[in-house]
């Protein structure tokens, strides 16, 4: 079956300072990997996603994202944080092709930018 | 365009009670799901569906009821409302099981 894990409930940057939100997964084949944000209030926005090609992967607000095969791991990561990227964000997983499979998330991680 | 509407936005609910939480996006997709939001939990799949006329259940489906007569409507029945499904819920679509999800506002739902 395929799981997700955000292994910290909590990451604290400084404004400016380069940030790394950590996903592991597990699957039984190649992975759909996902990055979601929830601001205070919110919905859930897609901030990008991996399907196959190449291992860096970038995506909104200036996020990006890479994936590790052997580690299984797909690490959000942004150069130089901003006190509005404050926020939960989600990393989830589905196992491609695979009927009677949906979108599974971890439980989240919280990240805060101080300025 | 609408996206993903989900109704009502609040509601609170006596134990025993049923109700049914509305969803319906129309962006033709067809797969679509719901979810549940507790602190700590995360987001965990109740239900979902790849098609109209398929539904199949998630990691936690006891308590909810799901149908999927057409595309566009995915709604959640809770058959005997209970406190511990005090919560809020996301109802979500997507073009295919690679294309991001589309996801409602949510539904802020609490069980006395």
């Amino acid at each position: 079956a395929q799981s997700v894990a955000q292994p910290e409930d909590q990451v604290n940057v400084a404004e400016g300072n380069p940030l790394t939100v950590k996903c592991t997964y597990s699957v039984s084949g190649n992975p759909y990997l996902f990055w979601y944000v929830q601001y205070p209030n919110r919905g859930l926005q897609f901030l990008l996603k991996y399907i196959t090609g190449d291992n860096l992967v970038k995506g909104s607000y200036g996020f990006e994202a890479e994936f590790n095969k052997s580690q299984t791991s797909f690490h959000l990561k942004k150069p130089s944080a901003l006190v509005s990227d404050s926020a939960l964000y989600f990393c989830a997983v589905r196992e491609p092709n695979q009927a009677g499979t949906a979108l599974i998330f971890g439980k989240g991680t919280t990240l805060s930018v101080s300025s | 365009n609408a996206g993903v509407t989900q109704t009502p936005k609040f509601q609170v609910l006596k134990t025993g009670q049923s109700m049914t939480l509305q969803c319906a996006q129309d962006m033709n997709h067809e797969y679509m799901s719901w979810y549940r939001q507790d602190p700590g939990m995360g987001l965990r799949l109740i239900h979902y569906s790849v098609g109209a006329g398929i539904t199949d259940q998630g990691e936690v489906p006891n308590g909810y009821n799901v149908s999927r007569s057409t595309t566009e409507d995915f709604p959640l029945r809770l058959l005997s409302a209970a406190p511990s499904q005090t919560s809020v819920y996301f109802c979500a679509s997507s073009y295919r099981d690679n294309s991001p999800l589309h996801f409602g506002n949510g539904t802020r739902l609490t069980v006395t």
